[in-house]
């Protein structure tokens, strides 16, 4: 079945270094990747997103990339603060019965130390 | 603008006792999504609707049901709680075409 897969799991670094959060898709079909990032008590908030026809999109500290041949995507967060910690989730998606249909990875807890 | 609200927003059940967790959006969206959060699983669709009336199994539907009566608000039903069902569940909501899902705060529930 459709799956993604995120690594790694937890990842800890300190204040101004940058950090890098990978994903993997199953499904060719998928369009568009969404990142999300949650912090502790809240739901899931879009951070940035990137859809297939893009290979590359930045947003002040943070960017995304895509290679569709490989199909796997990456977050990268430079200069890091320790407001950047939080889990953070990666998720591609396709149109399936009308609505885009969301499948998530497992997160990323990032740990950004002063 | 609220946008998606969840109530309530922590619950203990024990097993077998049923409830209903409820998800309002102001944003006059058609779509609404419930998923469920567990650890070292990011999130699962459980149910969705894309309108009024309609409503739609995901990819964990078992032990769940759902309405939607009026736009604003999708209601998901446990008719007997499991101690399997213990999450931390979430609402969505967008509107056809949108590929951004807005996410509501959470409902933390246990099921002793």
């Amino acid at each position: 079945g459709e799956n993604v897969e995120q690594h790694p799991s937890t990842l800890s670094v300190q204040e101004g270094d940058s950090a890098v959060i990978k994903c993997t898709y199953s499904d060719s079909a998928s369009n568009y990747f969404p990142w999300y990032k949650q912090e502790l008590g809240k739901g899931p908030q879009l951070i940035i997103d990137i859809r297939s026809n893009v290979g590359e999109k930045k947003d002040q500290r943070i960017a995304v990339t895509l290679n569709k041949t490989a199909k796997h995507f990456s977050l990268h967060i430079t200069e890091t603060q320790p407001e950047d910690s939080a889990v953070y989730f990666c998720a591609a998606s396709r149109i399936s019965g009308g609505y885009n249909k969301l499948i998530f990875g497992a997160g990323t807890r990032l740990a950004v130390h002063p | 603008n609220a946008g998606v609200t969840q109530t309530p927003k922590f619950r203990v059940l024990k097993t077998g006792q049923s409830m209903t967790l409820l998800c309002a959006q102001d944003m006059n969206h058609e779509y609404m999504y419930w998923y469920r959060q567990d650890p070292g699983m990011g999130l699962r669709l459980i149910h969705y609707s894309v309108g009024e009336g309609t409503t739609a199994k995901g990819e964990v539907p078992d032990g769940y049901n759902v309405s939607r009566l009026k736009k604003q608000n999708f209601l998901l039903g446990l008719e007997s709680a499991a101690p399997s069902q213990t999450s931390v569940y979430f609402c969505a909501s967008n509107q056809p075409g949108e590929d951004t899902q807005y996410f509501g705060p959470g409902t933390r529930l246990t099921v002793l």
